[in-house]
């Protein structure tokens, strides 16, 4: 259980593409997913946090307007990374936390495999 | 503020030995502990968590760790280590009521035959 899907893991495109990365829970249902970007060797970093049917929360130097993050089900969270340039090049991860009626009790985040994207 | 330390980038053991790969974590109030490990180009994988309870904590693969609060560390561990552990490891800490972690800058564990 709690697998999490994340799509496509590989995309590579040209500078000023706009690319869509999709989060879903395939067997539960997620209160909160989270973006995280991670530059190779190095450990991940939090973008934002998104709630579903609420606007993300981002984290402090992350663009929200180059960042678009929608949470319009509790099963789908989307990254879209807007007018996309090489520096954004970067392996982007995304985690969900299953809904659970003990709002005190931090449960394990459940990551997607990533998405590698590479902008040319 | 919250933060999490692994001093050692890479570890390496023979495999049969035992490994340990080491964290250390600084939080206000209680910790919330995770141990997480990443496999290339893939995501992470929850391999266990400490909330409360027994300081000792079993979790997924025969790792287990070790929860000290005097050392503020929080410690892996595996009897015998195989070849396919070999992988990248994160210790991350959360705190009471809040939902976001935070990571460690990992530690590449190198199992050799």
């Amino acid at each position: 259980g709690a697998v999490v899907s994340q799509h496509p893991s590989w995309v590579i495109c040209k500078s000023g593409t706009s690319v869509k990365i999709e989060c879903r829970s395939l067997d539960f249902q997620a209160t909160t997913m989270f973006w995280y970007r991670q530059f190779p060797k190095q450990s991940l970093m939090l973008m934002a946090t998104s709630n579903e049917g609420s606007k993300a929360t981002y984290e402090q130097g992350v663009e929200k307007d180059k960042f678009l993050i929608n949470h319009a089900s509790l099963t789908l969270s989307t990254l879209t990374v807007t007018s996309a340039h090489p520096e954004d090049s970067s392996f982007y991860i995304c985690s969900a936390l299953m809904m659970t009626g003990d709002s005190r009790r931090n449960q394990p985040q459940h990551f997607g495999d990533g998405t590698r994207l590479s902008i040319l | 503020a919250q933060s999490v330390a692994q001093p050692e980038d890479q570890v390496n053991v023979a495999e049969g030995n035992p490994l340990t790969v080491k964290c250390t974590y600084s939080v206000s109030g209680n910790p919330y502990l995770f141990w997480y490990v990443q496999y290339p180009n893939r995501g992470l994988q929850f391999l266990l968590k400490y909330i409360t309870g027994d300081n000792l904590v079993k979790g997924s693969y025969g790792f287990e760790a070790e929860f000290n609060k005097s050392q503020t560390s929080f410690h892996l561990k595996k009897p015998s280590a195989l070849v396919s552990d070999s992988a990248l490891y994160f210790c991350a800490v959360g705190q009471t009521g809040a939902n976001n972690l935070f990571f460690g800058t990992g530690t590449r564990l190198t199992v050799i035959p």
